[in-house]
Protein backbone atom coordinates (compact mmCIF):
# COMPACT_ATOMS: atom_id res chain seq x y z
CA UNK A 1 0.00 0.00 0.00
CA UNK A 2 1.56 3.46 -1.20
CA UNK A 3 1.24 5.89 1.86
CA UNK A 4 1.40 10.23 1.36
CA UNK A 5 2.95 11.80 4.62
CA UNK A 6 1.52 15.60 4.79
CA UNK A 7 2.74 17.97 7.14
CA UNK A 8 1.91 20.07 8.92
CA UNK A 9 -1.70 18.58 9.14
CA UNK A 10 -2.81 22.26 10.41
CA UNK A 11 -1.43 25.65 9.94
CA UNK A 12 -3.13 29.18 11.39
CA UNK A 13 -0.50 31.42 10.38
CA UNK A 14 -1.24 35.71 10.07
CA UNK A 15 -1.27 37.64 6.53
CA UNK A 16 1.82 38.31 4.98
CA UNK A 17 3.58 35.22 6.64
CA UNK A 18 4.90 32.49 4.32
CA UNK A 19 4.51 29.00 4.87
CA UNK A 20 5.59 24.90 3.10
CA UNK A 21 3.19 21.99 3.13
CA UNK A 22 5.08 18.96 2.46
CA UNK A 23 4.37 15.32 1.10
CA UNK A 24 6.28 12.70 1.54
CA UNK A 25 6.10 8.66 0.60
CA UNK A 26 8.32 5.98 0.59
CA UNK A 27 7.05 5.29 -2.51
CA UNK A 28 7.77 6.26 -6.04
CA UNK A 29 4.38 8.00 -7.80
CA UNK A 30 4.50 8.61 -11.86
CA UNK A 31 3.24 12.28 -10.93
CA UNK A 32 1.94 14.06 -8.31
CA UNK A 33 -1.00 16.97 -7.98
CA UNK A 34 -1.74 19.55 -5.46
CA UNK A 35 -5.45 20.13 -4.65
CA UNK A 36 -7.59 23.07 -2.86
CA UNK A 37 -10.40 22.55 -1.39
CA UNK A 38 -12.86 24.47 -0.06
CA UNK A 39 -15.89 23.73 3.13
CA UNK A 40 -18.59 22.04 1.27
CA UNK A 41 -16.89 21.68 -2.48
CA UNK A 42 -14.75 18.89 -4.37
CA UNK A 43 -10.87 19.31 -4.65
CA UNK A 44 -10.27 21.68 -7.42
CA UNK A 45 -6.59 20.73 -8.81
CA UNK A 46 -4.17 23.73 -8.40
CA UNK A 47 -0.66 21.80 -10.17
CA UNK A 48 0.54 18.28 -11.81
CA UNK A 49 4.38 17.61 -11.37
CA UNK A 50 5.59 14.71 -13.08
CA UNK A 51 9.13 15.29 -13.52
CA UNK A 52 11.75 14.57 -11.09
CA UNK A 53 13.73 17.58 -9.53
CA UNK A 54 10.19 19.44 -11.30
CA UNK A 55 9.50 23.09 -10.19
CA UNK A 56 6.62 24.83 -10.48
CA UNK A 57 5.30 28.27 -10.21
CA UNK A 58 1.62 29.95 -9.32
CA UNK A 59 1.27 33.12 -8.67
CA UNK A 60 3.08 32.98 -5.18
CA UNK A 61 2.15 29.25 -5.00
CA UNK A 62 5.70 27.56 -5.56
CA UNK A 63 5.81 23.40 -6.14
CA UNK A 64 8.12 21.01 -6.57
CA UNK A 65 8.60 17.51 -6.75
CA UNK A 66 11.73 15.15 -5.24
CA UNK A 67 14.33 14.11 -7.81
CA UNK A 68 13.38 10.79 -7.09
CA UNK A 69 9.51 11.66 -7.94
CA UNK A 70 8.93 10.20 -3.97
CA UNK A 71 8.25 14.10 -1.74
CA UNK A 72 7.04 17.22 -3.35
CA UNK A 73 6.26 20.54 -1.35
CA UNK A 74 4.31 23.76 -1.88
CA UNK A 75 5.41 26.93 -0.79
CA UNK A 76 3.05 29.94 -0.26
CA UNK A 77 4.65 33.30 -0.39
CA UNK A 78 2.82 36.84 1.43
CA UNK A 79 -0.25 34.52 2.52
CA UNK A 80 -3.65 35.87 2.31
CA UNK A 81 -7.12 35.03 4.29
CA UNK A 82 -8.15 33.92 0.75
CA UNK A 83 -5.53 31.36 0.47
CA UNK A 84 -7.74 29.58 3.29
CA UNK A 85 -8.59 26.22 2.84
CA UNK A 86 -7.72 22.52 2.92
CA UNK A 87 -4.73 21.53 1.03
CA UNK A 88 -4.46 18.31 -0.48
CA UNK A 89 -1.30 16.24 -2.18
CA UNK A 90 -1.97 13.40 -3.88
CA UNK A 91 0.44 10.69 -5.87
CA UNK A 92 -0.49 9.04 -9.40
CA UNK A 93 0.15 5.22 -9.70
CA UNK A 94 -1.13 3.21 -12.77
CA UNK A 95 -4.30 1.19 -11.88
CA UNK A 96 -4.13 -0.91 -14.85
CA UNK A 97 -4.52 0.19 -18.32
CA UNK A 98 -3.88 3.76 -18.81
CA UNK A 99 -5.90 4.26 -15.88
CA UNK A 100 -4.37 5.92 -12.36
CA UNK A 101 -5.73 5.73 -9.10
CA UNK A 102 -4.79 8.33 -6.49
CA UNK A 103 -3.64 8.36 -3.37
CA UNK A 104 -4.06 11.38 -1.03
CA UNK A 105 -2.14 12.49 1.63
CA UNK A 106 -3.97 13.90 4.87
CA UNK A 107 -4.46 17.14 4.09
CA UNK A 108 -3.27 20.42 5.53
CA UNK A 109 -5.91 22.69 6.76
CA UNK A 110 -4.17 26.03 5.92
CA UNK A 111 -6.26 29.23 7.84
CA UNK A 112 -4.56 32.80 7.12
CA UNK A 113 -5.72 35.31 9.37
CA UNK A 114 -6.06 39.17 8.10
CA UNK B 1 -11.31 22.47 -17.31
CA UNK B 2 -13.25 19.77 -17.74
CA UNK B 3 -16.85 19.86 -15.61
CA UNK B 4 -18.02 17.35 -13.49
CA UNK B 5 -21.58 17.12 -11.66
CA UNK B 6 -22.67 15.42 -8.73
CA UNK B 7 -26.64 15.51 -7.94
CA UNK B 8 -27.84 15.73 -5.38
CA UNK B 9 -25.72 17.95 -3.62
CA UNK B 10 -27.15 17.39 -0.42
CA UNK B 11 -29.33 14.72 0.88
CA UNK B 12 -31.20 13.79 4.13
CA UNK B 13 -32.55 9.83 4.36
CA UNK B 14 -34.18 7.76 7.50
CA UNK B 15 -31.75 5.17 8.44
CA UNK B 16 -32.57 2.22 6.59
CA UNK B 17 -33.58 3.19 3.15
CA UNK B 18 -31.32 3.72 0.10
CA UNK B 19 -29.98 6.82 -1.41
CA UNK B 20 -28.21 6.85 -5.58
CA UNK B 21 -25.87 9.58 -6.13
CA UNK B 22 -25.23 10.83 -9.40
CA UNK B 23 -21.77 11.79 -11.00
CA UNK B 24 -21.82 12.98 -14.64
CA UNK B 25 -18.94 14.25 -17.10
CA UNK B 26 -20.09 17.04 -18.73
CA UNK B 27 -17.41 17.57 -21.83
CA UNK B 28 -15.74 14.62 -21.88
CA UNK B 29 -16.10 10.79 -22.09
CA UNK B 30 -15.02 9.13 -19.10
CA UNK B 31 -14.08 5.33 -19.17
CA UNK B 32 -13.05 5.51 -15.42
CA UNK B 33 -14.74 7.39 -12.50
CA UNK B 34 -13.93 7.38 -8.83
CA UNK B 35 -15.91 7.40 -5.90
CA UNK B 36 -14.47 8.73 -2.59
CA UNK B 37 -15.54 9.48 0.65
CA UNK B 38 -14.43 12.30 2.73
CA UNK B 39 -15.06 13.09 7.09
CA UNK B 40 -14.94 16.40 8.37
CA UNK B 41 -11.80 18.42 7.65
CA UNK B 42 -10.05 14.78 6.70
CA UNK B 43 -8.83 13.99 3.09
CA UNK B 44 -10.54 11.71 0.55
CA UNK B 45 -10.65 8.36 1.05
CA UNK B 46 -10.96 5.98 -1.82
CA UNK B 47 -13.86 3.43 -1.63
CA UNK B 48 -14.11 1.92 -5.66
CA UNK B 49 -12.88 2.52 -8.68
CA UNK B 50 -15.62 2.40 -11.82
CA UNK B 51 -15.03 0.58 -15.18
CA UNK B 52 -18.03 1.67 -18.02
CA UNK B 53 -19.22 -1.76 -18.62
CA UNK B 54 -17.59 -3.64 -16.22
CA UNK B 55 -18.10 -3.99 -12.63
CA UNK B 56 -16.56 -1.45 -9.91
CA UNK B 57 -13.23 -2.61 -8.11
CA UNK B 58 -13.77 -1.97 -4.45
CA UNK B 59 -10.98 -0.99 -2.13
CA UNK B 60 -10.09 -2.95 1.14
CA UNK B 61 -12.79 -2.37 3.47
CA UNK B 62 -15.24 -1.45 1.32
CA UNK B 63 -18.41 -3.63 1.12
CA UNK B 64 -19.49 -3.68 -2.43
CA UNK B 65 -23.14 -4.65 -1.38
CA UNK B 66 -23.70 -1.66 0.88
CA UNK B 67 -21.70 0.72 -1.65
CA UNK B 68 -23.58 -0.16 -4.97
CA UNK B 69 -21.74 1.00 -8.13
CA UNK B 70 -23.28 1.23 -11.80
CA UNK B 71 -21.08 2.88 -14.53
CA UNK B 72 -23.33 2.08 -17.35
CA UNK B 73 -22.15 5.29 -19.93
CA UNK B 74 -19.41 7.04 -20.38
CA UNK B 75 -20.93 10.13 -19.16
CA UNK B 76 -22.52 8.52 -15.90
CA UNK B 77 -21.80 6.77 -12.55
CA UNK B 78 -23.98 6.55 -9.46
CA UNK B 79 -23.58 4.98 -5.98
CA UNK B 80 -26.06 3.63 -4.45
CA UNK B 81 -26.08 3.49 -0.58
CA UNK B 82 -28.03 0.58 0.58
CA UNK B 83 -29.93 0.56 3.57
CA UNK B 84 -28.25 3.14 5.15
CA UNK B 85 -27.26 3.97 8.84
CA UNK B 86 -25.99 7.40 10.56
CA UNK B 87 -22.91 6.07 10.58
CA UNK B 88 -22.44 5.79 6.39
CA UNK B 89 -23.40 10.11 7.06
CA UNK B 90 -20.45 12.01 4.73
CA UNK B 91 -19.47 13.86 2.17
CA UNK B 92 -19.41 11.09 -1.02
CA UNK B 93 -16.78 12.83 -3.74
CA UNK B 94 -16.91 11.47 -6.94
CA UNK B 95 -14.23 12.00 -9.93
CA UNK B 96 -13.64 11.28 -13.47
CA UNK B 97 -10.24 10.27 -15.00
CA UNK B 98 -9.78 11.65 -18.51
CA UNK B 99 -8.24 9.00 -20.69
CA UNK B 100 -5.14 9.36 -22.44
CA UNK B 101 -3.41 12.16 -20.52
CA UNK B 102 0.49 11.26 -19.65
CA UNK B 103 -0.77 12.85 -16.24
CA UNK B 104 -3.53 12.12 -14.50
CA UNK B 105 -6.32 14.04 -15.50
CA UNK B 106 -9.10 13.19 -12.60
CA UNK B 107 -11.93 15.75 -12.29
CA UNK B 108 -13.86 16.07 -9.45
CA UNK B 109 -17.42 16.60 -8.47
CA UNK B 110 -18.76 19.55 -6.08
CA UNK B 111 -19.44 16.24 -3.75
CA UNK B 112 -22.45 15.13 -1.87
CA UNK B 113 -23.17 15.72 1.78
CA UNK B 114 -25.45 12.41 2.61
CA UNK B 115 -26.94 12.99 6.50
CA UNK B 116 -28.54 9.79 7.76
CA UNK B 117 -31.50 10.27 10.44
Amino acid sequence: TQLLEQSPQFLSIQEGENLTVYCNSSSVFSSLQWYRQEPGEGPVLLVTVVTGGEVKKLKRLTFQFGDARKDSSLHITAAQPGDTGLYLCAGASKSGGSNYKLTFGKGTLLTVNP
Amino acid sequence: GAVVSQHPSRVICKSGTSVKIECRSLDFQATTMFWYRQFPKKSLMLMATSNEGSKATYEQGVEKDKFLINHASLTLSTLTVTSAHPEDSSFYICSASRPGLAAPGQYFGPGTRLTVT
